[in-house]
């Protein structure tokens, strides 16, 4: 069936560095991507989102890129803090536009 | 704006026993959703609501069921529980349903259900 995947469950950063977080995704035909920040005890909360027509999207701080030809989609953080330690989904949208399928996560932890 | 909120926040039954969630929506998003997040599965989507109306239902079996009110509210049921129904029940809510820019889904805190 249709998945979402994470390269990594875990990446450990410096504050300061830059995080790239990478995920997979399998249906093609997918048009919508959602980044989400899970916090422990916590629901997701929404990053950032790109829609097909897209290869590139930024906001403050992070950046999604897609790269519909491999069907990878990532998530650069900039000037990593150790706010940004959390579990990282990456999420694409079904093809009736009505749920979200999510990936695993993986756990972002920043050393100060 | 005031965000997606879910209650309780926390709730411990007993196999066999029924449950009932309840979700209200950001106000004015017609669009309710319903996750299970288990650390085993992930988050699996349940099933989605729009104007009191089931649009789509994850693979879950007959035991969970939703409804949406007409002022968008949205609850779940979960009948004769099971271990494995122990999670962490999300609700997210959107004005159409992930239809275009600018309708993000936002989710609530969730609720976290123990089955003893």
């Amino acid at each position: 069936g249709e998945s979402v995947g994470l390269h990594l469950p875990t990446l450990s950063v410096q504050e300061g560095d830059n995080s790239i977080i990478n995920c997979a995704y399998s249906n093609s035909a997918s048009d919508y991507f959602i980044w989400y920040k899970q916090e422990s005890g916590k629901g997701p909360q929404f990053i950032i989102d790109i829609r097909s027509n897209m290869d590139k999207r930024q906001g403050q701080r992070v950046t999604v890129l897609l790269n519909k030809t491999v069907k990878h989609l990532s998530l650069q953080i900039a000037a990593t803090q150790p706010g940004d330690s959390a579990v990282y989904f990456c999420a694409e949208a079904n093809q009736a536009g009505t749920a979200l399928i999510f990936g695993k996560g993986t756990t972002l932890s920043v050393s100060s | 704006k005031a965000g997606v909120t879910q209650t309780p926040r926390y709730l411990i039954k007993t196999r066999g026993q029924q449950v009932t969630l309840s979700c209200s929506p950001i106000s004015g998003h017609r669009s309710v959703s319903w996750y299970q997040q288990t650390p085993g599965q992930g988050l699996q989507f349940l099933f989605e609501y729009f104007s009191e109306t089931q649009r789509n239902k994850g693979n879950f079996p007959g035991r969970f069921s939703g409804r949406q009110f007409s002022n968008s509210r949205s609850e779940m049921n979960v009948s004769t529980l099971e271990l494995g129904d122990s999670a962490l029940y999300l609700c997210a809510s959107s004005f159409y349903g992930l239809a275009g820019e600018g309708d993000e889904q936002y989710f609530g805190p969730g609720t976290r259900l123990t089955v003893t």
